[in-house]
């Protein structure tokens, strides 16, 4: 059954440092998002991707952040500049299409630790 | 804002009853609801989706939707130990730009043997 892949599973770096969180979507889907959860907080929307371009972007997603399918197959997500606030689980999500009943498939997430 | 709100528990149940999962939301807008299960320390998993009003049952499973009261529920029959979980109810839009899920923040359900 295909599945979202996400890599690492495992990220820690220090404060200030430029972190990328790799995803590999569903092969057929076109959508695609990126979600963070906080240790014992709710799932957040990050941001969420189409045609190569961002379709729509929470607050969360500020200038810090950029997401990027650099070819057919990989969706990445790019944090230039990690505090400690960013230390979260991060999960990749894709879906055929936007809206109404269309499924998201969730990848298995990569946790992010800030020190 | 949007938001979707849970009682987060926890809710502790024995084997083989009804847990009774609720969740209400603030959009109007929002058109369809999703039912997600997510063990500690992993991904959410889909269980079911709702966007008419009324009952919509899958198996063990039954979610509720009425929009007039902007409430969504989840129904679980027969439970069992394995279904001990946080369960989080998510609400979209419709189409376009409104694909991003609104999650609440979780039901913890446990199932005691």
């Amino acid at each position: 059954e295909p599945e979202v892949t996400q890599t690492p599973s495992h990220q820690v770096t220090q404060m200030g440092q430029e972190v990328i969180l790799r995803c590999v979507p569903i092969s057929n889907h076109l959508y695609f998002y990126w979600y963070r959860q906080i240790l014992g907080q709710k799932v957040e929307f990050l941001v969420s991707f189409y045609n190569n371009e961002i379709s729509e972007k929470s607050e969360i997603f500020d200038d810090q952040f950029s997401v990027e399918r650099p070819d057919g197959s990989n969706f990445t997500l790019k944090i230039r500049s990690t505090k400690l606030e960013d230390s979260a689980m991060y999960f990749c999500a894709s879906s055929e299409d936007s809206g109404g009943a269309n499924e998201q498939f969730f990848g298995p997430g990569t946790r992010l630790t800030v020190l | 804002q949007k938001e979707v709100e849970q009682n987060s528990g926890p809710l502790s149940v024995p084997e083989g009853a009804i847990a009774s999962l609720n969740c209400t939301y603030s959009d109007r807008g929002s058109q369809s609801f999703f039912w997600y299960r997510q063990y500690s320390g992993k991904s959410p998993e889909l269980i079911m989706f709702i966007y008419s009003n009324g009952d919509k049952e899958d198996g063990r499973f039954t979610a509720q939707l009425n929009k007039a009261s902007q409430y969504v529920s989840l129904l679980i029959r027969d439970s069992q130990p394995s279904d001990s979980a946080t369960y989080l109810c998510a609400g979209r839009g419709w189409g376009g730009s409104q694909g991003n899920l609104i999650f609440g923040k979780g039901t913890k359900l446990s199932v005691k043997p």
